[in-house]
């Protein structure tokens, strides 16, 4: 089945290691995007690819960035992470954006000791 | 941007209950999605409904984009049904194009 794919599903890092997510898909869609969703609240957009072409939220802290070496990947990068970066990492992808349907993967729950 | 407001915050019910779920939303859209969280953090499709109305199976749900509200129905509920049901839109106008969630409603059944 065509789906979206995030590892690892877990991941601790300690206040202020580099980490790196990663997210695949295999619906070949153009947009990749990531969002961040802390205890009890709704998911809320980091920044998407379109293609290559990289489109960062306005509040999107300079600590995270990503990269998309191909259509199939996308990677989320976080400098120095501190403690308020501990939340649910989501990954979801769609053929164009506005009108199109979002798939989403299961995510991966971060935290940071 | 576009503001989407869910109701009820939260709901119990016991099992085999009905129960409706509403998203209102501020400006007109082109894309309406409902999802459900489960207890592990996946947000699993549920609709892609911007106007209309669908079902599948237990679930339904109707989009009225002239008066800007969703409903999602849930018939004959199950424990399997417990979890944060969230109304997300994408506005028709040029700036409210990302998917923008509501808070969600967390819907808690009981055996």
């Amino acid at each position: 089945d065509a789906m979206v794919i995030q590892n690892p599903r877990y991941q601790v890092t300690q206040f202020g290691k580099p980490v790196t997510l990663s997210c695949s898909q295999t619906l070949n869609h153009n947009v990749m995007y990531w969002y961040q969703q802390k205890s009890s609240q709704a998911p809320k957009l980091l920044f998407h690819y379109y293609d290559k072409d990289f489109n960062n939220e306005a509040d999107t802290p300079d600590n995270f960035q990503s990269r998309r070496p191909n259509t199939s990947f996308c990677f989320l990068d976080i400098r120095s992470p501190g403690l308020g970066d501990a939340a649910m990492y989501l990954c979801a992808t769609s053929k164009g954006t506005g009108s199109y349907e979002q798939y989403f993967g299961p995510g991966t729950r971060l935290t940071v000791t | 941007g576009i503001q989407v407001e869910q109701s009820p915050p939260d709901l119990i019910l016991q099992e085999g209950a009905n129960s409706t779920l509403r998203c209102n939303f501020s400006d007109s859209v082109n894309n309406l999605q409902w999802f459900h969280q489960n207890p592990w953090g996946q947000l699993i499709n549920l609709f892609y409904i911007p106007s209309g109305t669908k079902q599948n199976g237990r679930l339904s749900a109707t989009t009225v984009a002239t008066e800007r509200y969703s409903l999602l129905y849930i018939s004959s509920s199950q424990t399997t049904d417990s979890g944060v049901y969230f109304c997300a839109v994408a506005g028709a106008n040029f700036g409210n194009e990302k998917l923008t969630f509501g808070t969600g409603t967390r819907l808690t059944i009981i055996p």
